[in-house]
């Protein structure tokens, strides 16, 4: 079936410096979903991209859909302490359902 | 405000045992799902509905079963529970237009401990 890889696994960061998480997938994308999970939270929406080459930006947030729609990157400038969690991906399935990367989980070092 | 709710945050269960967990959502959804989260592993879909009284399987099904009678409500259930399903449960819904749905809205969770 159809799966996503995404990486990496774990990044830890000083506090200031960016942050990036990638998707990839070897079949050609319909969309992509984004979504964040605070520790001891449920996973919440983000932004979901839909075109080709398209880049959407939330404050310091950068997501950004690859010219082929193969891949995803999700990029946080100057991280802080609120932006700890577990980044997912996540794109649809033939058949509707989501399917979900593993994750990055993202620490801050204040 | 979106709001999906599940049963218990926490629940303690002995091998054997009949395990129901529930999902409420107020939103008028037509889609409804049951992940559970592991570390390491992600978000892994058990089952999911795209109506009343239908259900499809997803990636890991074995050992479990749903029931969606109602629009609002989609219930889990672990006809006996094992120890391998000691996790984190997770409910989410979905509206849909189509063929093309919509970004998910997740409940709290339920941390399951099967003993």
């Amino acid at each position: 079936g159809q799966q996503v890889m995404q990486i990496p696994q774990y990044q830890h960061v000083q506090e200031g410096e960016d942050f990036t998480t990638y998707c990839n997938s070897s079949t050609t994308l319909s969309n992509i979903q984004w979504y964040k999970q605070r520790p001891g939270g449920h996973p919440v929406f983000l932004i979901q991209l839909v075109k080709s080459g398209e880049v959407k930006k939330q404050k310091r947030l950068t997501f950004q859909f690859g010219e082929a729609k193969k891949n995803s990157s999700l990029h946080i400038t100057a991280t802080q302490t609120t932006d700890v969690g577990t980044y997912f991906c996540a794109v649809s399935s033939n058949t509707g359902k989501l399917i979900f990367g593993q994750g990055t989980t993202l620490q801050v070092k204040p | 405000d979106v709001k999906v709710t599940q049963s218990s945050r926490y629940l303690v269960k002995r091998t054997g045992e009949k395990v129901f967990l529930e999902c409420v959502q107020d939103m008028d959804h037509e889609n409804m799902f049951w992940y559970r989260q592991d570390p390491g592993l992600g978000l892994r879909l058990i089952y999911f509905s795209y109506d009343v009284k239908m259900k499809e399987k997803g990636d890991i099904p074995e050992g479990y079963s749903v029931s969606r009678e109602k629009k609002e409500r989609f219930s889990l259930i672990l006809e006996s529970a094992s120890t391998n399903q000691t996790s984190m449960y997770l409910c989410a819904s979905s509206s849909r237009e189509g063929r093309k749905d919509y970004e998910q809205y997740f409940g709290p969770g339920t941390r399951l401990t099967v003993t």
